[in-house]
């Protein structure tokens, strides 16, 4: 069982908004340097979409944003796209007992 | 620009030690506050974090895996290597290396290396 946890699949039409939730299951999970997502594509490699709960890197687009409250984050996709589809994982640091990585167990998302 | 490129054995068998080799560009392994990292995917699974290393030499390993890994690197030759000891069929998947920064940042991905673990 994942420390961050994620629903397996989410759908949504092309134009649409989707939200994937991403829950850690202590406080500590992401509280020192906050909660990083990344899209992934079967066979190529995992691509950085958020970092720090709400900073995109340059390159993504603004449709791409992050939040987190408490112990909950969220990624939300506004004017979904077919070649969104993709798997997308939330990762954090664990600084407690020596640095830990950990990732969620990955979200589907399928384009309707 | 930064470039990571796992490289190792595309089948082992079961027992035997997996060597897997990170090679790295566009950043020194030398440099303050860089690390690379080693994360896996099962087929059809979740990603797994299981070691990372910084310049400094402070390591990290994943808990569930810790007695059987070993990361180290080669900083002449700009390479991390992740050794797996008593390989199993469930450590069949995808390897890939990351960039890693110290507040566990995964910035930089390589494409990943495919291994099979079969007798």
């Amino acid at each position: 069982q994942s420390v961050l946890t994620q629903p397996p699949s989410v759908s949504g039409a092309p134009g649409q908004t989707v939200t994937i939730s991403c829950t850690a299951s202590s406080y500590y999970i992401g509280a020192d340097y906050g909660i990083n997502w990344y899209q992934h594509f079967p066979g190529s490699a995992p691509k950085l979409l958020i970092y720090g709960n709400s900073n995109r890197p340059s390159a993504v687009p603004d449709r791409f944003s992050g939040s987190k409250s408490g112990t909950s984050a969220s990624l939300a996709i506004t004017g979904l796209q077919a070649d969104d589809e993709a798997d997308y994982y939330c990762q954090a640091f664990d600084t407690r007992l020596s640095g830990l990585v950990v990732f969620g167990g990955g979200t589907k998302l399928t384009v309707l | 620009q930064v470039s990571l490129k796992e490289s190792g054995p595309v089948l082992v068998k079961p027992t035997e030690t997996l060597t897997l080799t990170c090679t790295v560009s566009g950043f020194s392994l030398n440099s303050p506050r860089m690390g690379v990292s080693w994360i896996r995917q099962p087929p059809g699974k979740a990603l797994e974090w299981l070691a990372y290393m910084f310049s400094s030499g402070e390591k990290s390993y994943n808990v569930s895996l810790k007695t059987r890994l070993n990361i180290s690197k080669d900083s002449s030759a700009s390479r991390v290597v992740l050794t797996m000891a008593n390989v199993d069929p469930v450590d069949t998947g995808t390897y890939f290396c990351a960039r890693i920064d110290p507040e566990g940042l995964l910035d930089f991905w390589g494409q990943g290396t495919l291994v099979a673990v079969s007798s």
